[in-house]
């Protein structure tokens, strides 16, 4: 069964510092992964995306890693800001015909002043 | 372009009542995709289209929700007769071929 789960489900950190979420999936055939960021009230936003041969991407103060041998991957946030509060969620595309996506349930982050 | 646009954002309504669920896809995507997100679950799909046609319908919880697609600029999602358990944000989100899925605001309904 194709489903991707994240951990932690909650965090809570201080502002200027440093976090890594973390996403296993189990989805085959694979194509690609992304995180997406989720404001309270809002939809969500894709943040990176990284194929199977793609071992990291950055986007900003976010850089993302994948291990396809493993099946695993991380969001890394560097120097947080009040702004990175909001929910992160991974998501696997399968590969094949299909459009449709595998979601994890998200991690909250919390930055606190 | 404006993005992916949904109406009403916010929805209360009573058991047992209709209620219709409305999004504008972006301009020249040509998949369309209705989702179902709660604390317990997280994001569902409940259905997506290409090109106007239903592809994917599995998701869809029972025959009380259904959904249209009459043209490429509109899509709605309608729940009859709604219960209390329907209580959600519902999103719709559209993409072009493969690419990045772009969400819509969202949709909470409250059903009493």
């Amino acid at each position: 069964k194709n489903q991707v789960e994240q951990s932690p489900q909650s965090l809570i950190i201080l502002e200027g510092k440093n976090c890594t979420l973390q996403c296993n999936y189990t989805v085959s055939p694979f194509s690609n992964l992304r995180w997406y960021k989720q404001d309270t009230g809002r939809g969500p936003v894709s943040l990176t995306i990284m194929t199977f041969s793609e071992n990291t991407k950055s986007n900003g103060r976010y850089t993302a890693t994948l291990d396809a041998d493993t099946k695993q991957s991380s969001l890394h946030i560097t120097a947080s800001q009040l702004s990175d509060s909001a929910s992160y969620i991974c998501v696997a595309t399968p590969g094949g015909a299909t459009n449709k996506l595998i979601f994890g349930t998200g991690t909250l982050l919390a930055v606190q002043p | 372009d404006a993005g992916v646009i949904q109406s009403p954002r916010h929805e209360v309504t009573e058991m047992g009542q209709e209620v219709t669920l409305r999004c504008k896809p972006i301009s020249g995507h040509d998949y369309l995709f209705w989702y179902r997100q709660t604390m317990m679950r997280g994001l569902e799909l409940l259905i997506y289209f290409n090109n106007n046609v239903p592809i994917d319908d599995s998701g869809m919880p029972e025959d009380r929700f259904s959904a249209k697609m009459p043209n490429a600029s509109f899509s709605t999602l309608k729940i009859q007769p709604s219960e209390p358990r329907d209580s959600a944000v519902y999103f719709c989100a559209s993409t072009y071929y493969r690419g990045e899925q772009f969400f819509g605001p969202g949709t909470r309904l409250t059903v009493l």
